[in-house]
């Protein structure tokens, strides 16, 4: 079935330090791929999506690329703010059933 | 992005009871709509699939009579958790798509069991 596999945190970084968070999955078909976050207490937020390879989703600063060859979707800023902090989840979509399958998360902390 | 509205944020309850969590699309007609439950510090676990209409579909170990979901329109899904017990507690999370168009998320429900 379909995974997602995401690095593991927590990620800890001063404000301004550059951001990777690594993605990869397994899937048949051809998936859409998503990044969301979640502040404490709250739902999900869609923070940007890729629906075929080599798009390439964008928002707030932040990308990630649809790599079919590699099977990845890393999660990148060159700037994390305070703000950023929160837990970040990768996670795909399959064509046939619309079902969103979840990565672990990773939590990340911006220190001022 | 449209909304999804979930009710109530947070809920505490005595053990044997039950417990009504809403969603509820407020500017689209949700096709689909699913319920999802996080453990602390976990991902998100999707527990059922439901369409307008007609009966949920649940994961595999997730106990339909347990986790009652009702999906009566085009805007509205309940998810009852029935004669509650501790273990129960959790964040639960729902989410509306209208066919191929993305899955937007409500803010979740803590539900505590005492």
């Amino acid at each position: 079935g379909d995974s997602v596999t995401q690095m593991e945190g927590p990620v800890t970084l001063s404000e301004e330090a550059f951001l990777t968070i690594n993605c990869t999955y397994t899937a048949t078909g051809y998936p859409s791929l998503f990044w969301y976050v979640q502040y404490p207490g709250e739902g999900l937020q869609l923070l940007l999506k890729a629906t075929k390879a080599d798009d390439k989703g964008s928002n707030k600063g932040f990308e990630a690329t649809y790599r079919k060859e590699t099977t990845s979707f890393h999660l990148e800023k060159g700037s994390v703010q305070v703000s950023d902090s929160a837990v970040y989840f990768c996670a795909l979509r399959d064509s046939s059933n619309y079902k969103l399958t979840f990565g672990k998360g990773t939590l990340l902390t911006v220190n001022p | 992005g449209a909304v999804v509205s979930q009710h109530p944020s947070w809920v505490i309850c005595k053990s044997g009871t039950s417990v009504k969590i809403e969603c509820r699309s407020l500017d689209f007609q949700a096709t689909t709509m699913f319920w999802y439950r996080q453990f602390p510090k976990q991902s998100l676990m999707l527990m059922a699939t439901s369409n307008e209409g007609s009966k949920a579909t649940y994961e595999q170990g997730v106990e339909k009579d347990k986790f009652l979901i009702n999906h009566a329109s085009l805007t509205l899904s309940t998810l009852t958790v029935t004669s509650a017990h501790p273990e129960d507690s959790s964040f639960y999370i729902c989410s509306a798509s209208r066919g191929a168009t993305e899955a937007f998320f409500g803010q979740g429900t803590r539900l505590t069991v005492v």
